[in-house]
């Protein structure tokens, strides 16, 4: 099984402000990683796929990056929707998720 | 606009048998495009893959569930369902279902239910 860990797991941000998440991949996944936005009660939104392609629909504000086993998702610009919480997702084999970053005022 | 909705019972006893469905709409899943996923979370965990369906029929899924795992497709419904059985405690959850897309050979769920939770309590 390949074990995705994102960090941190929470932190406090306030609007405007630049926040960069990280995840790291327990052996090599080239780009195979996913990020997805999801809030309580709702449907959860992917935002980039292939670690660093911006998804239809999705705000450029949000990029990702990276490749290997080291990746990251920045918010250039922090608006009041993104108070969210963010999973890394691989897709090398098969599917699993890290443990979710919480964005909080 | 691709749209899809969870339905079953909230509440499940143990050692009985979780019932899914997720309806589509505004897209087919005859399609031979996409695979047709399940995706749960319990609360304060992570998200964790299920499994997933193909009209082609073929499927995979989760080897830590898959003894206890059925995943089927209507085609004239336009819906695709998941029973788990045995279940217990440790099956409640959060459910949700996904369309997977593949871009250049990269897989991502592009769309998502809302979810629907599922507990699992006599």
């Amino acid at each position: 099984d390949i074990q995705m860990t994102q960090s941190p797991s929470s932190l406090s941000a306030s609007v405007g402000d630049r926040v960069t998440i990280t995840c790291r991949a327990s052996q090599s996944i080239s780009t195979s990683l996913n990020w997805y936005q999801v809030k309580p009660g709702k449907a959860p939104k992917l935002l980039i796929f292939a670690a660093s392609s911006l998804e239809s629909g999705a705000p450029s504000r949000f990029s990702g990056g990276g490749s290997g086993t080291d990746f990251t998702l920045t918010i250039s610009s922090l608006q009041p929707g993104d108070f969210a919480t963010y999973y890394c997702q691989q897709s090398y084999r098969t599917f699993s998720f890290g443990g979710g970053t919480k964005v909080e005022i | 606009q691709v749209q899809l909705q969870e339905s079953g019972p909230g509440l499940v006893k143990p050692s009985q048998t979780l019932s899914l469905t997720c309806n589509v709409s505004g897209g087919s899943i005859s399609s031979a495009t996409y695979y047709w996923n399940w995706i749960r979370q319990p609360a304060g965990k992570e998200l964790e893959w299920i499994g997933r369906i193909h009209i082609s029929g073929n499927s995979n899924n989760n080897p830590s569930l898959r003894s206890r795992l059925t995943m089927s497709a209507d085609t004239s419904k336009n819906q695709f369902s998941l029973k788990l059985t045995s279940v217990t405690a440790a099956d409640t959850a959060v459910y949700y279902c996904a369309r997977e897309a593949s871009w250049g050979g990269f897989p991502s769920f592009d769309y998502w239910g809302q979810g629907i939770q599922v507990t699992v309590s006599s």
